[in-house]
């Protein structure tokens, strides 16, 4: 079946610091990808997608490329500030209505 | 603004207390989701509309019911809540038929059992 992986958190960052989370997924088919970040006590908000291979999506500073060779989809920031504190989960859609939800990862950004 | 609304943000009830939160939103879409989420890990959904189709996923329990009276609005009903169904309530929504559609997350319900 279809599955995501993240890296392990927490992550604590100075800010300005390089971002990087991983992200790695397993598909049967040719899935869209996304991240989603949630901030203390509220919902998802979709940060950015990818529909297919090569694209990039970008989002507030945020960057992740689909990579179908690598089956990856890292998230990537040159310069985080203490407000991107929050929980991101990478997710896929194989087709249809599920998504499958990595099991997220957390985020400190110390000033 | 088009949205996705929980309420209330909030829900206290007793153990063996049945309790319905609910959802409505704005975007017109066809697909609604009910999710639970615990501690900030993944979402973990339960059940989803297509329309009016109901899909329950295989583990989730009897406890949990839903309801879809219109496109706009969705209930979840949990008939005598335990302890372990303290968690945040998450509802989404989407459009069906393509893999590139997002889903859209109201704010949640975080629910307490006593």
């Amino acid at each position: 079946g279809n599955s995501v992986t993240q890296m392990e958190g927490p992550v604590t960052l100075s800010e300005e610091a390089f971002l990087t989370i991983n992200c790695t997924y397993t598909a049967t088919g040719y899935p869209s990808l996304f991240w989603y970040v949630q901030y203390p006590g509220e919902g998802l908000q979709l940060l950015l997608k990818a529909t297919k291979a090569d694209d990039k999506g970008s989002n507030k500073g945020f960057e992740a490329t689909y990579r179908k060779e690598t089956t990856s989809f890292h998230l990537e920031k040159g310069s985080v500030q203490v407000s991107d504190s929050a929980v991101y989960f990478c997710a896929l859609n194989d087709y249809g209505q599920n998504f499958v939800f990595g099991p997220g990862t957390r985020l400190s950004v110390l000033p | 603004d088009a949205m996705v609304i929980q309420n209330p943000r909030y829900q206290v009830t007793q153990f063996g207390k049945p309790v319905t939160l609910s959802c409505s939103q704005t975007l017109n879409h066809n697909v609604m989701y009910w999710y639970q989420q615990k501690s900030s890990q993944a979402p973990k959904l339960l059940f989803h509309y297509y329309d009016k189709d109901f899909n329950n996923e295989a583990d989730t329990p009897d406890n949990f019911q839903s309801r879809r009276p219109n496109t706009s609005f969705c209930f979840l009903d949990i008939r005598s809540p335990g302890l372990g169904d303290a968690a945040m309530y998450l509802c989404a929504t989407s459009t069906s038929g393509s893999s590139y559609n997002e889903q859209f997350f109201g704010p949640g319900t975080r629910l307490t059992v006593l």
